[in-house]
């Protein structure tokens, strides 16, 4: 159990478009998920954390209005990079805690997406 | 605040030994994580501390120290699929994750 799946793996998107990138939990429900960004030979660094039926919680730094999280559901995050710019261009990876898990504070990742913007 | 120290580069033998250090200084910690990621692959879990004392699993085993904010992970009998980076993390209370910078670790024939 505690799979966490994104789509898609890989996106390649021109300037100033907007994409969408999915996190779901597939065999439990997840009230709190994570969203990350991890640029070539760094850490992941936490962008925001997102919650079911809440605003996200955004980290120092970053934009609110250009990544645009929801959290609709208990199983299923969205953030959105609006007007991409290749400096945006990165590796997205989102997690997701298992409430229920023994181990109350264990996070399951995603395999991540590929965002190149031109 | 949060911070992760570790080292950034290790080379070792396969079927050698390697330990990578990490100290941590984090607000309302709550345990230590430690990831494998290979490139371009998302981190995979290898093991959670949240008490003093060693935790062995298999090869691997993990130290953590919360007096002195320390930390290790312990790679035996190394493989070549060993390498790979290995991220430190610190949980505080609010379940978010601190990643350290990873070490890179490189397993020589």
């Amino acid at each position: 159990g505690a799979v966490v799946s994104q789509h898609p793996s890989w996106v390649i998107c021109k300037s100033g478009t907007s994409v969408k990138i999915e996190c779901r939990s597939l065999d439990f429900q997840a009230t709190t998920m994570f969203w990350y960004r991890q640029f070539p030979k760094q850490s992941l660094m936490l962008m925001a954390t997102s919650n079911e039926g809440s605003k996200a919680t955004y980290e120092q730094g970053v934009e609110k209005d250009k990544f645009l999280i929801n959290h609709a559901s208990l199983t299923l995050s969205t953030l959105t990079v609006t007007s991409a710019h290749p400096e945006d261009s990165s590796f997205y990876i989102c997690s997701a805690r298992n409430p229920t898990s023994g181990d109350y504070n264990e996070q399951f990742f995603g395999p991540g997406t590929r965002l190149t913007v031109l | 605040g949060q911070n992760i120290d570790q080292p950034t580069e290790m080379t070792a033998t396969e079927g050698a030994i390697v330990q990578i250090n990490c100290t941590y200084q984090t607000s309302g910690f709550n345990g230590l994580f430690w990831y494998q990621q290979h490139a371009g692959e998302a981190p995979t879990f290898l093991s959670y501390n949240v008490l003093d004392g060693l935790e062995e699993k298999g090869r691997f085993s993990s130290f953590l120290s919360r007096s002195k904010g320390y930390s290790y992970l312990l790679l035996k009998e190394l493989q070549m699929k060993d390498s790979a980076s290995y991220l430190c993390a610190a949980v505080a209370g609010d379940y978010k994750l601190s990643f350290g910078a990873g070490t890179t670790v490189t397993v020589r024939a």
